[in-house]
């Protein structure tokens, strides 16, 4: 059975960089056809898509957060990972990873982990 | 950029029909996925490409589109829908970016 579960670091200082990872269980990230995806809420709020990624690394990001986000895979350990760099306190959500399913670029998001808070924070 | 807007909220008596709303312009050109979340837990799918039910999602849940509108239906409605919703599209209209809903708070009276 497909699982998701998010790791990292649930306090992040303002101004640094966010890492978390997805490993990924009961499917093979390289062997299957889907993108992997990250996507987070707010506190109270609304969902927010990050970007996703395939096994060979090509990635879609939000274009709202591209130019601090990276995602990469790692076939290897069957995981892939978020980096959200200069975090402020409105980066503060929980963090969810997904599996993309369906056409290509006109994904929805068929299995998700279970979600690990983040707190930016000093 | 694309706005999918949702109503803030929905009541509904039980055993009533409760119809949640997500608007955008010409929203029927997309396809809409819609998802149930419950406090402190992940989203999960509930409707796919506008009116199809993955396995497992009562029939009680259907959805349309068409026009300006998109809407999921929920029939005969439980107390165990009460949940926030959310509609999701895939904007493809300039870079390709996943693209929620405002969500939708369901109130079973």
């Amino acid at each position: 059975q497909l699982q998701l579960q998010e790791s990292g670091p649930g306090l992040v200082k303002p101004s640094e960089t966010l890492s978390l990872t997805c490993t990924v269980s009961g499917d093979s990230i390289s062997g299957s056809s889907h993108y992997w995806g990250w996507i987070r809420q707010s506190p109270g709020k609304g969902l927010e898509w990050i970007g996703s990624i395939y096994y060979s690394g090509t990635t879609y990001y939000n274009p709202s957060l591209k130019s601090r986000v990276i995602i990469s895979v790692d076939t290897s350990k069957n995981q892939f990972s978020l980096r959200l760099s200069s975090v402020t306190a409105a980066d503060t959500a929980v963090y969810f990873c997904a599996r993309n399913y369906g056409d290509y670029v006109n994904w929805y998001f068929d299995l998700w982990g279970r979600g690990t808070l983040v707190t930016v924070s000093s | 950029s694309y706005v999918l807007t949702q109503p803030p909220s929905v009541s509904v008596a039980p055993g009533k029909t409760a119809r949640i709303t997500c608007g955008g312009s010409n929203i029927g050109s997309y396809s809409v996925h819609w998802y149930q979340q419950r406090p402190g837990q992940a989203p999960v799918l509930v409707i796919y490409y506008d009116s199809n039910r993955p396995s497992g999602i009562p029939e009680r849940f259907s959805g349309s589109n068409s026009g300006n509108t998109a809407t999921l239906t929920i029939s005969r409605v439980e107390a165990g829908d009460e949940a926030d919703y959310y509609c999701q599209v895939w904007d493809s209209s300039s870079d390709h970016r996943g693209l929620f809903g405002t969500g939708t708070k369901v109130t079973v009276l």
